[in-house]
Formats: structure tokens, sequence, C-alpha cells
């Protein structure tokens, strides 16, 4: 099944700089790529995705580049606050449409913005 | 706002004993999925189910039983849990958008 790296596992920036996330995965099929965040004792939630067919991605001050070639995808996220605090995780899947459709996430990043 | 409700919350059982975890969803999503979660191995799927009577292996089964009677239940079951079994679970349900709703959680502790 895929398998997806993700570095690193504990970042921490000043507030109003940039952090970045970044995700490897194995399985050339894969076309879909979600960010989640994860607030502590909260459970996860969809922030932004990417599918194979863009290059870039941007909502507010996330930012997502996917690298098809490399098998690589990235979330970028600019002006951090300190509300950016929380674990994220990256993940990717195949879905081809049919009934045998999973996600598969990275091990997660603890992002600590300090003031 | 999508609704996956588990129960129960938090639970302690003794080694050996059996655990249902149980989850709820009103989205009227086809797919359900039980994922662990474990510091330092982030979430991880155990089964999956796409229909009622009806359920897949993930990439963790072993130790795991699931139940999918109907659309909107789906359960995970530990029948002789252990030391090993100690995580957070989480259900989510999935839309046709493929975007996970998560439920609450359920802590469990196996002492």
């Amino acid at each position: 099944g895929e398998q997806v790296e993700q570095l690193p596992s504990i970042l921490r920036v000043q507030e109003g700089s940039s952090a970045s996330i970044n995700c490897s995965y194995e399985d050339s099929a894969s076309n879909y790529f979600p960010w989640y965040k994860q607030e502590p004792g909260e459970n996860p939630k969809l922030i932004i995705d990417i599918r194979s067919n863009m290059e870039r991605k941007q909502i507010q001050e996330l930012i997502v580049l996917l690298d098809k070639k490399a098998k690589r995808f990235s979330l970028h996220i600019t002006d951090t606050q300190p509300g950016d605090s929380a674990m994220y995780f990256c993940a990717a899947s195949f879905d081809s449409g049919g009934s045998n459709y999973k996600l598969t996430f990275g091990k997660g990043t603890l992002l600590t913005v300090t003031p | 706002e999508a609704a996956v409700t588990q129960s129960p919350r938090s639970k302690v059982a003794v080694t050996g004993g059996k655990v249902t975890l149980s989850c709820h969803q009103t989205n009227n999503h086809d797919y359900m999925y039980w994922y662990r979660q474990d510091t330092g191995h982030g979430l991880r799927l155990i089964h999956y189910s796409y229909v009622a009577d009806s359920t897949e292996k993930g990439d963790i089964p072993d130790g795991y039983k699931a139940s999918r009677p109907s659309q909107e239940n789906f359960s995970l079951i530990l029948e002789l849990a252990s030391l090993s079994q100690t995580a957070v679970y989480f259900c989510a349900s999935r839309n046709s958008g493929n975007t996970l709703y998560f439920g609450e959680g359920s802590r469990l502790i196996v002492v």
C-alpha cells in the first residue's frame, strides 16, 4: 500500500515567519493530497487539499505545492500566528472512483508558533 | 455541519477483555473508517467500509474486527484487548469529494 513520509516531526517558528512541512509518497498513482490540522484535544480537520492536475493551490495563508515527478508535496504557512500551533498531517490517496478508497497519512508535524 | 459521534469517549479496559468502540454518522456517507493515533505514528488505518454489511482491512487490522450493520453505524471490536492497543481511536466518514469528517475520538487505555 501507499507510504507517506512527513518531515519534520517537530517545527518551531516565530510569529510572523513562514513554516514549511514536506511530504513524500511512493505510489505514483496517488492523485489526491489533503492536509489536516489537529488542535490539542480535538479531531483532525481538513484545511487544504490538492489534486494531481494542479501544481499549486493557495487558500489565504496556506500554500500547497505538488511535484508529481519527485512524488513530493508540501504545505507552507505564511505569516504564522499562535493559532496556527497544532499537529499537521499530510495524506495521499488514489481515487479511481471505485470502491476501494483509503487515505494514508504521514506521521504528523507538531508546529509551535512562538510570540 | 457533518456529524460523526463516537462512544465511549474514554475507556479503561483489562488485558484480555473485549472492547467495542461505536461510531454513528448522520452525513449519509457511504465510506466509514477507523484510525488509531499514537505518538510518533500519526493516524493509521485499521478497517474501513464502503457499504453496510461489508468491511475491509486497512493497514493494521491484526487484533481488530469491524462491523457495519447499517450505513450510519460502524463499530470497532477488540476481542482480546492488549496493552499495545492503548491509543486514541478516531472514526471518520468520507464525502464524495474525499473529505474525511472525524469523530471526537475514543481514548482507550488497556491495563
